[in-house]
């Protein structure tokens, strides 16, 4: 099955900074990458997403990039600001399959 | 409306208790699943039900009872659980079939298992 990889396990940044955070997943047959914001007391929500057939996908202050040779991608949200504080997951998935395979997490803090 | 609903928010329970968990959304969405989470963990996928049908049990305990009696409701019925089994448990629905459909979330149950 699918293993996906997630770096680093937390994360502190200072605010107007910018925040990576990597993944890397082993199965070559997943072609759909979603990247999931979890704040405290509440579900997962979806912030951004990748399908295989794109290298980079941008909203705002939020961008992923995927590289499929390498089997990796990343999550980076530039001028971090407090609100940002969560726990963030990756997954991946192939599009015709329910599950997704999560990442471990990282715990991103953003200090004022 | 893009809510996924979930009752109780928090439950205390016994081993020789039978109780519910219940989710409600009404997007539309055919596709509706059940997650445990365990603390400072990634969700862990339970089951799918694809237009009110079971389509994936990933090889839970029989004392964990899915139904979806319409294609807005879902259940969980808990029975004979171990306080291993507290946890955060997570309902989402998608669109359709497959990982291509965004799973909205909800706030999950907290279940403490005395």
């Amino acid at each position: 099955g699918e293993n996906v990889e997630q770096h680093p396990s937390t994360l502190s940044v200072q605010e107007g900074d910018s925040a990576v955070i990597k993944c890397t997943y082993s199965d070559s047959a997943s072609n759909y990458f979603p990247w999931y914001k979890q704040e405290l007391g509440k579900g997962p929500q979806l912030i951004i997403d990748i399908r295989s057939n794109v290298g980079e996908k941008k909203d705002q202050r939020i961008a992923v990039t995927l590289n499929k040779t390498a089997k990796h991608f990343s999550l980076h949200i530039t001028e971090t600001q407090p609100e940002d504080s969560a726990v963030y997951f990756c997954a991946a998935a192939r599009s015709n399959d329910y599950k997704l395979s999560f990442g471990a997490g990282t715990t991103v803090t953003v200090r004022a | 409306d893009t809510e996924v609903t979930q009752t109780p928010k928090h439950l205390v329970m016994g081993m020789t208790n039978k109780k519910s968990l219940k989710c409600e959304q009404h997007m539309g969405h055919r596709a509706m699943y059940w997650y445990k989470q365990k603390a400072k963990k990634p969700p862990e996928l339970m089951f799918v039900y694809s237009y009110e049908k079971l389509s994936i049990n990933e090889s839970v305990p029989s004392r964990f009872s899915p139904e979806c009696p319409n294609s807005s409701l879902l259940n969980l019925h808990l029975h004979a659980l171990q306080p291993e089994d507290s946890a955060l448990y997570l309902c989402a629905s998608s669109q359709g079939q497959g990982a291509r459909d965004e799973q909205y979330f909800g706030p999950g149950t907290r279940l403490t298992v005395t």
